[in-house]
């Protein structure tokens, strides 16, 4: 069955600071891999996207994800974080024109 | 372009009550999900449309939700009668359904409460 873990329900950094969110992923094909936020009150907004190609995909807003097939894995990075990136943060994964199926979402909270 | 619109974004009603949800799509977008997010737990797949057609409703929970999309375009959830546990967030989405574009859009998500 197709299922996304973020083990990080919560996680605190300081603005300015690196940030690494993980993602890790079941999937029995090549899956189409993305990376969603959602800021208060505000729809899911697409961060960025994979299927193929370069594994280093960049993304809106400075963030960029790293594929890695041996590690199911699809953690998203951004090298220095702002207070307006404090969010909800979802990894998901589907096949093309398909259903997504998303992971429980990691919450970002920037310190000053 | 406008994005993926919700009506209403809140929604309170009692249990066994009835609501309707509506969305409009991204215009040309024949792919249509429905998501629902209960409290604490993840996004989850209710159903998909192709323009008018339903191509998978496995995310259902029950008979007590109906989909709809007359025409193609705009699609309504109703859910009859509600139950404390269809509380939630119901999010919509779009996408084309062929070409090189394939993510989906969402709208805000209506939010659901059921007393």
């Amino acid at each position: 069955a197709q299922s996304v873990t973020q083990p990080d329900i919560h996680i605190t950094v300081s603005e300015g600071a690196s940030l690494e969110l993980r993602c890790n992923y079941s999937y029995g094909a090549t899956p189409y891999l993305f990376w969603y936020v959602q800021s208060p009150g505000q729809g899911l907004q697409l961060l960025l996207k994979y299927f193929s190609g370069d594994t280093l995909v960049q993304g809106i807003k400075g963030f960029e994800a790293e594929f890695k097939r041996s590690q199911s894995s699809f953690n998203l990075r951004k090298p220095s974080v702002h207070w307006s990136d404090a969010a909800e943060y979802f990894c998901a994964v589907g096949e093309r024109f398909q259903k997504l199926v998303f992971g429980t979402g990691t919450r970002l909270l920037v310190s000053p | 372009e406008a994005g993926v619109t919700q009506f209403p974004s809140h929604s309170v009603i009692e249990k066994g009550q009835t609501v309707t949800l509506r969305c409009d799509p991204i215009s040309g977008h024949d792919n249509l999900y429905w998501y629902r997010r209960v409290m604490g737990k993840e996004i989850k797949f209710l159903l998909h449309f192709v323009k008018e057609s339903k191509q998978d409703e496995s995310g259902m929970p029950n008979n007590r939700f109906l989909a709809e999309r007359t025409g193609g375009t705009y699609s309504t959830l109703k859910v009859q009668p509600a139950e404390l546990e269809d509380s939630g967030v119901y999010f919509c989405a779009s996408s084309h359904a062929q070409g090189e574009t394939y993510e989906q859009y969402f709208g805000p998500g209506t939010r659901l409460t059921v007393t």
